[in-house]
Formats: C-alpha cells, sequence, structure tokens
C-alpha cells in the first residue's frame, strides 16, 4: 500500500543535540511538507520542497534545517539551535501540491529532557 | 502565518445530531480543503472545493463556500461517536503551500 512513513513516533531529546526525524513516501509524489503542532494549535509550516534537491522555508524555519536528495524522503533535523522543540511534527506530501490534497504521516512526538 | 480561522473552537453534540463547523480565511484561493484529525495521528483529507465551486458532497459531509465573504462552513449530519475528532480547513494563498486554522476540536457523545 501506498503511503507516508514518519519514523520514529516518539523522540527524545538532550538540550544542545541534533535530531532527525524521518519521513519517507511511496506515493510518487513530487512535493513534501513539513509541520510543526503545538497542543491544541494549528500547524505551521516549517519547509517545503516541490522537487528533489530545492527546498523552500515556511513560516518558522529557524533552528531547523531538511534535505531533499531523492523524491522519497524529505528528513527534518531539529538542531541545537530550535530553543523550543517540544511539539508533534508532522511530514505530508501532496501529487500537486495545494492544488491537490495531503497525504500526511503520523506524526513523530519531540520532547526535550 | 494561519490562513484560515475556524469556528467554533470547541463543539459538543449528541449523537445523530449534525455538527456545523465554519472557516474564514483572508486571501483569494483557488481551492479550500477540509481535513480530520484524531488525537495524536495525522490529518486525514476528507474534502477539496474549488473556488468555482458553492457546495459539495461526500458522504456525509457538506461543504459550502462563499467566496464573496470568504468563508466555508463543513456539515456532518447524522454524528456517531466515531466522528470525534478536530477539524481544521486549509487554504494556499500562494499556491506554493498550504496553510492551516486552529481546527475546531468537535465531542460526539454517544
Amino acid at each position: 500500500d501506498g503511503g507516508i512513513t514518519q519514523s520514529p513516533k516518539y523522540l527524545f531529546r538532550k538540550e544542545g543535540q541534533n535530531v532527525t526525524l524521518s519521513c519517507e513516501q511511496n506515493l510518487n509524489h513530487d512535493a513534501m511538507y513539513w509541520y510543526r503542532q503545538d497542543p491544541g494549535q494549528g500547524l505551521r509550516l516549517i519547509y517545503y520542497s516541490q522537487i528533489v534537491n530545492d527546498f523552500q522555508k515556511g513560516d518558522i524555519a529557524e533552528g531547523y534545517s531538511v534535505s531533499r536528495e531523492k523524491k522519497e524522503s524529505f528528513p527534518l533535523t531539529v538542531t541545537s539551535a530550535q530553543k523550543n522543540p517540544t511539539a508533534f511534527y508532522l511530514c505530508a506530501s501532496s501529487i500537486a501540491g495545494p492544488t491537490s490534497g495531503y497525504t500526511f504521516g503520523s506524526g513523530t512526538r519531540l520532547t526535550v529532557v | 502565518s494561519q490562513q484560515g480561522e475556524e469556528d467554533p473552537q470547541a463543539l459538543s453534540i449528541q449523537e445523530g445530531e449534525n455538527a456545523t463547523m465554519n472557516c474564514s480565511y483572508k486571501t483569494s484561493i483557488n481551492n479550500l480543503q477540509w481535513y480530520r484529525q484524531n488525537s495524536g495521528r495525522g490529518l486525514v483529507h476528507l474534502i477539496l472545493i474549488r473556488s468555482n465551486e458553492r457546495e459539495k458532497h461526500s458522504g456525509r459531509l457538506r461543504v459550502t463556500l462563499d467566496t464573496s465573504k470568504k468563508s466555508s462552513s463543513l456539515l456532518i449530519t447524522a454524528s456517531r461517536a466515531a466522528d470525534t475528532a478536530s477539524y481544521f480547513c486549509a487554504t494556499a494563498p500562494n499556491n506554493n503551500d498550504m496553510r492551516f486554522g486552529a481546527g475546531t476540536r468537535l465531542t460526539v457523545k454517544p
């Protein structure tokens, strides 16, 4: 079955560490997105990529980095520069950007310990 | 920046009743989408309505769009306990990416 997989489901980070969240899709979608969700709030866009080897900053890119070396993969690194990283992170993909529906992964919950 | 705002923030109804959620947005759009999120899970795409459409149906869901008022509504008829979730509207202000509102948290009591 086609879908989008995020791993791990739960992740704990010590202060000062970088951590990488994985996002893989086998839907042959060109566009991929990372959103952050805080409790009781909507989604805020971190980064997006419309094509391999290209990505754009969203509204809250500071303290995060991404790469898009393969069509199927769009990993997100939460760096030590992100001062408040505890949140729920959602990855999504789309065949045609906002003109079509997004498919979401099941999310990664990151907690700073 | 958030593009859509849902209203109400929370809604509690009895099973069998209808649930109506509203969404207002700020800029012109070519489509508006509604998503559902169960607690602690990813979002699931429910329905997409294009700017030249006024109403769209999918099963027990009915979506309306009024571009002159920059607003949309999602109606869930004959609600079930399994409909308990958060519902988000989403629009694309720049055709590159989608922006989501804060959502309506729906509770359907059995």
